[in-house]
Order: structure tokens, then sequence, then C-alpha cells
């Protein structure tokens, strides 16, 4: 069975400071690699991929993650955080091609509450 | 929030009625998914469809019923089976198996 451990219910992090979202993950074979941010009262907006290649991948509003097969973990990071970063991140994980992982499902952490203080 | 509409967005029902959940998206993708959230436990999936006429129970499908007669529409029936009702409801489509796209939610209280 797949899963993900965001380790962190919450995160501070000052304006202009970096900052990091945990994620480790356990499925069969080579791994997608997910990361959504949700605003209050919202859906999920997608905010990069893992697929293959590249372990840096860079995706929207500045975030970007770094895969680490031999640690298996996706951890979200961002070089300068702003105040309107702060939401709940989810990270996810689906097994790749070549796994019958039915219906493609996504799996996801519990989630991750950023809060960016001025 | 792209091209996937959820209504309504609060809804409010009595204890042992049966309520219907709208997704609609225009984005033309096959796949479509029904996720419930409660606080402090993430996403889990309720049933999801990869194609019309055809659909799968997810993780925690007793209580739900779902249809996905058109592409465009996979509405999710919350019925009087399901213990605990109340939650956040997310809908989501994906074209590519990969990344999916979710709609704003709804948020359902039975009292």
């Amino acid at each position: 069975a797949q899963s993900v451990a965001q380790p962190e219910d919450q995160v501070n992090v000052a304006e202009g400071n970096p900052l990091t979202v945990k994620c480790t993950y356990s499925v069969s074979g080579n791994p997608y690699l997910f990361w959504y941010v949700q605003y209050p009262n919202r859906g999920l907006q997608f905010l990069l991929k893992y697929i293959t290649g590249d372990n840096l991948v860079k995706g929207s509003y500045g975030f970007e993650a770094e895969f680490n097969k031999s640690q298996t973990s996706f951890h979200l990071k961002k070089p300068s955080a702003l105040v309107s970063d702060s939401a709940l991140y989810f990270c996810a994980v689906r097994a790749g091609e070549g796994i019958k992982a039915a219906g493609n499902k996504l799996t996801f952490g519990g989630g991750t509450r950023v809060l960016v203080k001025p | 929030d792209g091209g996937i509409t959820q209504s309504p967005k609060y809804l409010f029902r009595k204890e042992g009625q049966n309520v219907t959940l709208s997704c609609e998206q225009n984005l033309n993708h096959d796949a479509m998914y029904w996720y419930r959230q409660d606080p402090g436990q993430g996403l889990r999936l309720i049933y999801y469809s990869q194609i019309v006429n055809d659909f799968q129970k997810g993780d925690i499908a007793e209580g739900y019923s779902v249809s996905r007669e058109k592409k465009e529409s996979f509405p999710l029936t919350v019925t009087s089976a399901q213990k605990n009702p109340t939650a956040f409801y997310l809908c989501a489509s994906s074209i590519d198996h990969y990344e999916q796209y979710f709609g704003p939610g709804t948020r359902l209280t039975v009292t």
C-alpha cells in the first residue's frame, strides 16, 4: 500500500526566510509525486510534480521540490516566504507507470499548515 | 479552481435524508474523483471514475453512491447510511492521470 507522511502539522516562518515543508512517501516502484496548496474553504491548487528526470522540480509561485530516492522524500521549498504563502500544503503520491495502481489513485498526506509572519 | 464547478458551496441536511452533491467539469477530462476532507486527516478517496458509465470504490465508499452518465458530470449522493456525513467534499478531474484539478468544494453539515 502506498502512503505519505508529513511529519509537521504546522510550520512557522518569518517573511523573507526560507520555507521548507517535509514529505516522505512509500510506494511500489517509481513514484509520481505532487504538491498541492489549499487556502481556507477552497479546493486544492496544483503546485508541482515529479514524474521523472531532474530531481529538482520547479513549480508555481516560486516553489520547488527535491526528489530524493534514497531517502524517499519530496520536500517542498521556497527561498523567500511571503505572508500570502500562509496556507495548508499537501503532498501526494501514486505509483508510476508499469505498476497497476487501480485508477491511478493518489494518496495524500495529512497536510502541513504554513504560517508566514510579517 | 479551473473548469470544475461544485454546487452548492454550503449544504445543510437533516439526519436520515439523502443528499446529492454536484460536480461538473468542462475540461474534457476522462477521469473524475470524489474526496472527503476532515480536519487533520487530509483527503480520503470516496469514488473515482476513469470513463463514462464506469466507476470504482475508493477507500471510504460505504454510505455513498455515484453515477457517471456524462463525461462532464460526476454527482455524489450521500445516503442516510453514511454514519458521519458532515465534512468538506472535493471533486477532482484529470486527463493524463498525473495531476488532478480540484473544484472549490462543498461543505455539508448534517444535523
